[in-house]
């Protein structure tokens, strides 16, 4: 079975400071890993798509990476609008679905 | 451009009522996926729609139905409600298989 994990489940920083996130997963075959970011509310919003290991795509102070078995959100000098739930999903080779991961819950604190 | 559009933006609904959710995709998209959220997880998928079939269907059962018409918009039906339908419903479209997902806010369903 297709199964997403993400850790910490929840993380607190102080502006400034930089942290990764992780989402491990285990598929029969990788389509493709998605970022998104969500805020309270809102639908997620589409960060990154990452499609083969040692990929690496960047925007602003987010960088994503991706190995066989996990990927990175890598959070440079945070700032408090940084603050929202990141989500990661994989599509699989076999159907059409995306498997999300429960999400971590960022907050930066000024 | 306008993005994933859902309506309505909350809803109360009674135990054992039906309800109707529905879709406006992105301008370009052909493909609706609707998701549910309960409160602290991620979305689970319930099914997808192309060309106006249900594609593939995620682990919910027959009460939660769906429809795409000719113009791409998409309706998802829940029957029989329990309180356990309480959820925020995503709606997302995208063109293409390997496309990510673009998402609407959400319709916030309250069963009580």
């Amino acid at each position: 079975e297709d199964q997403v994990t993400q850790s910490p489940e929840a993380l607190r920083l102080q502006e400034g400071e930089s942290s990764s996130l992780n989402c491990s997963y285990t598929v029969s075959g990788l389509r493709g890993l998605f970022w998104y970011r969500q805020d309270p509310g809102k639908g997620p919003e589409f960060l990154f798509t990452l499609y083969s290991a040692g990929e690496e795509k960047e925007k602003e102070r987010l960088k994503a990476t991706l190995t066989k078995k996990e990927s990175f959100l890598h959070i440079t000098a945070p700032k408090p609008e940084d603050s929202a739930t990141y989500l990661c999903a994989v599509g699989t080779n076999y159907g059409q679905n995306f498997v999300f991961g429960p999400g971590t819950r960022l907050s930066v604190l000024p | 451009d306008a993005g994933v559009t859902q309506s309505p933006t909350h809803l109360i609904k009674t135990r054992g009522q039906q309800v109707t959710l529905r879709c406006s995709p992105k301008s370009g998209h052909d493909t609706v996926s609707w998701y549910q959220q309960a409160l602290g997880q991620g979305p689970q998928f319930i099914f997808q729609y192309y060309e106006e079939e249900e594609r593939q269907r995620g682990n919910f059962p027959d009460r939660f139905s769906g429809h795409q018409f000719p113009n791409y918009s998409s309706e998802l039906n829940v029957n029989a409600l329990l309180l356990g339908d309480s959820a925020l419903y995503l709606c997302a479209s995208s063109s293409g298989t390997n496309s990510p997902l673009h998402f609407g806010n959400g319709t916030r369903l309250t069963v009580t």
